[in-house]
């Protein structure tokens, strides 16, 4: 079957950093996506991989390593507006993605 | 450009009861989609379509119909609803399948089935 995993909680502090990991088990791969979503709001693109590396932007990056079906988001500087869920998503072998059920970020002051 | 918008946003139904969601996007986008998102679970593809006239049964299509009769609406039907149903519903479009074509999504229609 297909599966992405992530964890449900993580907290942080603001001006912190913080990483976010997923790894992934599905029938083929065309890229890793990862959404943020704000309580009560729809998910709103953060950043596409499909090569392996680093792909900065901003105070986010996100790392994809397709032989170990793992990648992470990083969010450097932390701020309060940062309080949300971090989806993962993995585009499918029929372009379909395959979503995580998401990583609750809680920042402190 | 007001994006991807849905109505409407709030619905209370009885089992049994049919309604349809409707979601207008104004992109321009060739590809649409209907999701469900359940507390602890991800985002589940319910139906979607490629193009105008054109719609397929994503993971969860059971009790759902949809339909494309226009490039920029896609709606969603419930015949018959179930408690079961109960759940915020996503529309989303894209301007293609792959590559890295993000999915833009509407605001979600939160729906109970008593």
């Amino acid at each position: 079957g297909q599966n992405i995993d992530q964890p449900t909680e993580m907290t942080a502090t603001e001006g912190a950093i913080v990483q976010i990991n997923c790894t992934y088990q599905t029938s083929g791969f065309n890229g890793l996506f990862w959404y943020q979503q704000h309580a009560g709001e729809a998910p709103t693109f953060l950043s596409y991989n499909v090569l392996d590396g680093l792909e900065e932007k901003g105070r986010f990056s996100s790392f994809l390593s397709r032989s170990k079906g793992y990648s992470y988001l990083l969010l450097k500087e932390l701020q309060m507006k940062d309080s949300a869920s971090y989806l993962c998503a993995v585009m499918d072998s029929n372009y379909q993605l395959i979503w995580g059920a998401g990583t609750k970020l809680i920042i402190k002051p | 450009n007001a994006g991807v918008t849905q109505t409407p946003k709030f619905r209370v139904l009885k089992t049994g009861q049919s309604m349809t969601l409707l979601c207008a996007q104004d992109m321009n986008h060739e590809y649409m989609y209907w999701y469900r998102q359940d507390p602890g679970m991800g985002l589940r593809l319910i139906h979607y379509s490629v193009g105008e006239g054109t719609t397929a049964k994503g993971e969860v299509p059971d009790g759902y119909n949809v339909s494309r009769l226009k490039k920029q609406n896609f709606l969603l039907g419930l015949e018959s609803a179930a408690p079961s149903q109960t759940s915020v519903y996503f529309c989303a479009s894209s301007e293609g399948a792959g590559g890295p074509h993000e999915q833009f999504f509407g605001p979600g229609t939160r729906l109970t089935v008593l």
